[in-house]
């Protein structure tokens, strides 16, 4: 099975500053069809996961524009560009394209200063 | 209203069975898979399996064979998750999940 190792694993901000997440897969998740099938997740305290970005650098809809995604392969990266004090919760990255499973990363706790 | 409904928290005994559902709105029931994914207290997510909700054909991860069980309604538009022999390690969260559709989650706490 793919394996997805984020970093850090957790990430105290500063509200107003940016914050960057890693997620590095064992395997590419570049499909024969072009896509890339990695998504970012969201989850907030007591909430299920909410979508923020899928294949690779697409916003899923309501999600603001501070949310960015990057990468290509197997390196990819999840930028905020201005941290706000909603988007504290735990960020996954998760793979769609070795299937099954999904796969998940660890998850990176981000919480504010 | 495009959404996953969920049934509520289930208290069982060890060795009991419990059944979850998840009930669909607002879309096509049958057109997409139904993912199950499962949380323990403060841990990630991991991939429980998922059903073809136009075949019913289940597939389960590794983690998951045996006392897990995919099942279907579809005149009611639901999925269903039933686990027997409850163990204390199977106390969690478990979501049912399409594409970026999630439910709300389930909370099963197995106690005698």
């Amino acid at each position: 099975d793919i394996v997805l190792t984020q970093t850090p694993l957790s990430l105290s901000v500063t509200p107003g500053q940016p914050a960057s997440i890693s997620c590095k897969s064992s395997e590419s998740l570049l499909h024969t069809n072009g896509k890339t099938y990695l998504y970012w997740y969201l989850q907030k305290p007591g909430q299920s996961p909410q979508l923020l970005i899928y294949d690779v650098s697409s916003r899923f809809s309501g999600v603001p524009d501070r949310f960015s995604g990057s990468g290509s392969e197997t390196d990819f990266t999840l930028k905020i560009s201005r941290v706000e004090a909603e988007d504290v919760g735990v960020y996954y990255c998760m793979q769609g394209i070795h299937l099954p499973p999904w796969t998940f990363g660890q998850g990176t706790k981000v919480e504010i200063k | 209203q495009v959404q996953l409904v969920q049934s509520g928290s289930d208290l069982r005994e060890p060795g009991a069975s419990v059944k979850l559902s998840c009930k669909a709105s607002g879309y096509t029931f049958t057109k997409y898979p139904m993912n199950w994914v499962r949380q323990a207290p403060g841990q990630g997510l991991e991939w429980m399996g998922w059903i073809n909700t136009d075949t019913g054909n289940p597939s389960y991860g590794q983690a998951f064979t045996g006392r897990f069980v995919f099942s279907l309604d579809t005149s009611v538009n639901t999925a269903y998750l039933e686990i027997s022999s409850l163990k204390t390690e199977d106390i969690a969260v478990y979501y049912c999940a399409t594409g970026p559709l999630w439910g709300q989650g389930t909370l099963v706490t197995v106690s005698s």
